[in-house]
């Protein structure tokens, strides 16, 4: 079953806006990872935040945690038109099972 | 860094026919590999996990006879769609964990469509 909602489900900005989406799940988790789907295509894997940590940035990424709410967020900061793509967030056992959110479709257009 | 190798990536085939789906790390031993199955425009959703050289773990809902999975080396587990239907067309991604880091790694997905 789906453990994460995500809002929101679609995003369009103009590049060099930032783009904002939230995750929210439901129970205790290990730790939480996003990832990236192009249309078709397999998943890159972003940045993994564990169940300890409250922040992590990786270049324009900026991932915060709080499991006091149950809830993550994605910043891209500075978008660019490449940025296009679906986001997951996906919470992860520590054995690797993952349980994904619904995606949110983000759109920067040039 | 860490490849894992899904074939084929896309096949067509008619209904009432298997496909065998094949998932492999390339320069890495997974102990435990995963398959999900992604219909358009929605999430990822976990069908199975598979250890190697024991029986998978089916997901609630997901028929383990319809979809055989084998997980016979640390290197390869295959996904096959037995007796395929127009339902099955999906998009189905495997990960692989290593088994010395934890580390956990995407296949590119395979797209079946069944006509």
């Amino acid at each position: 079953s789906q453990q994460g909602e995500e809002d929101p489900q679609a995003l369009s900005i103009q590049e060099g806006e930032n783009a904002t989406m939230n995750c929210s799940y439901k129970t205790s988790i290990n730790n939480l990872q996003w990832y990236r789907q192009n249309s078709g295509r397999g998943l890159v894997h972003l940045i993994l935040i564990r169940s300890n940590e409250r922040e992590k940035h990786s270049g324009r990424l900026r991932v915060t945690l709080d499991t006091s709410k149950k809830s993550s967020s994605l910043l891209i900061t500075a978008s660019r038109a490449a940025d296009t793509a679906s986001y997951f967030c996906a919470t992860g056992t520590s054995y690797g099972k993952l349980t994904f959110g619904q995606g949110t479709i983000l759109t920067v257009h040039p | 860094g860490a490849v894992v190798s899904q074939h084929p990536s896309w096949v067509i085939c008619k209904s009432g026919t298997s496909v065998k789906i094949e998932c492999r790390s390339l320069d890495f031993q997974a102990t435990t590999m995963f398959w999900y199955r992604q219909f358009p425009k929605q999430s990822l959703m976990l069908m199975a996990t598979s250890n190697e050289g024991s029986k998978a773990t089916y997901e609630q809902g997901v028929e383990k006879d319809k979809f055989l999975i084998n997980h016979a080396s640390l290197t390869l587990s295959t996904l096959t769609v037995t007796s395929a239907h127009p339902e099955d067309s999906s998009f189905y991604i495997c990960s692989a964990r290593a088994g010395d880091t934890g580390e956990l790694f995407f296949g590119e997905g395979s797209r079946l469509t069944v006509l």
